[in-house]
């Protein structure tokens, strides 16, 4: 069956350190999405891409970045870890706009 | 701009009716629903296209209002399964915000026995 991965799924580092989480979609999705979760924020837009070698900045970009070389691969980076980056993040891959968002199981970064 | 959920938490009795609105400042092109337990991803419960569509699923529905730039999620007969926090999520018409959503904070419903 077709999935959505992402990798670690806790991880616990330093501030100032580079970080990077995976994503790994077999769904064959042309779009793929990255969230964070804060308790009265609900899901907010990282960053997101159309298809290989897209990328687009959501609302709250700043401080991450992604890179798109395959369908099936949209790894999160985070430049130089900050506290306030500590978050639940969610990955998630639809095929077209009109289409469900299919969401990964998430990962629970702390950053100390 | 982030659409408005309201309420922000309901609790019920299993058997009763609730209803989550979620009303967005911008024109929209469609509106979808989530629903996410503690601990786990959101899961897709549905998609509302412009057209004033009415969808279904099993004992929840949703409408969707274009004009009013507002969307309502149905819940019948609530069951213990039903638990959990319903986001809705906008999809702003023309532009490039094609595919892209955008949450609402989410509305807690805790069903009780």
């Amino acid at each position: 069956d077709a999935e959505i991965t992402q990798s670690p799924r806790h991880k616990i580092t330093e501030t100032g350190r580079q970080v990077t989480l995976a994503c790994h979609q077999t769904w064959n999705h042309n779009n793929m999405f990255w969230y964070r979760q804060d308790l009265g924020h609900g899901l907010r837009l990282i960053h997101y891409s159309y298809g290989v070698q897209d990328t687009n900045k959501g609302e709250v970009s700043d401080g991450y970045s992604v890179s798109r070389s395959n369908t099936e691969d949209l790894p999160l980076t985070l430049e130089s870890a900050a506290s306030s980056q500590t978050s639940v993040y969610f990955c998630a891959s639809s095929f077209t706009g009109n289409q469900p968002q299919h969401f990964g199981d998430g990962t629970r970064l702390s950053i100390l | 701009q982030q659409p408005v959920q309201s309420p922000q938490a309901v609790i019920l009795r299993e058997g009763e009716d609730a209803v989550i609105n979620c009303s967005s400042s911008k024109a929209l092109y469609s509106v979808h629903w989530y629903r996410q337990k503690h601990g786990e991803a959101p899961v897709f419960l549905m998609i509302l296209l412009k057209g004033g569509e009415q969808k279904g699923h099993e004992k929840i529905s949703a409408s969707f209002n274009e004009k009013k730039q507002q969307s309502s999620l149905y819940l019948t007969a609530s069951q213990l399964s039903y638990s959990g926090t319903y986001f809705c999520g906008t999809v702003h018409a023309g532009g490039t915000s094609y595919g892209k959503l955008t949450f609402g904070q989410g509305t807690i419903l805790t069903v009780h026995p």
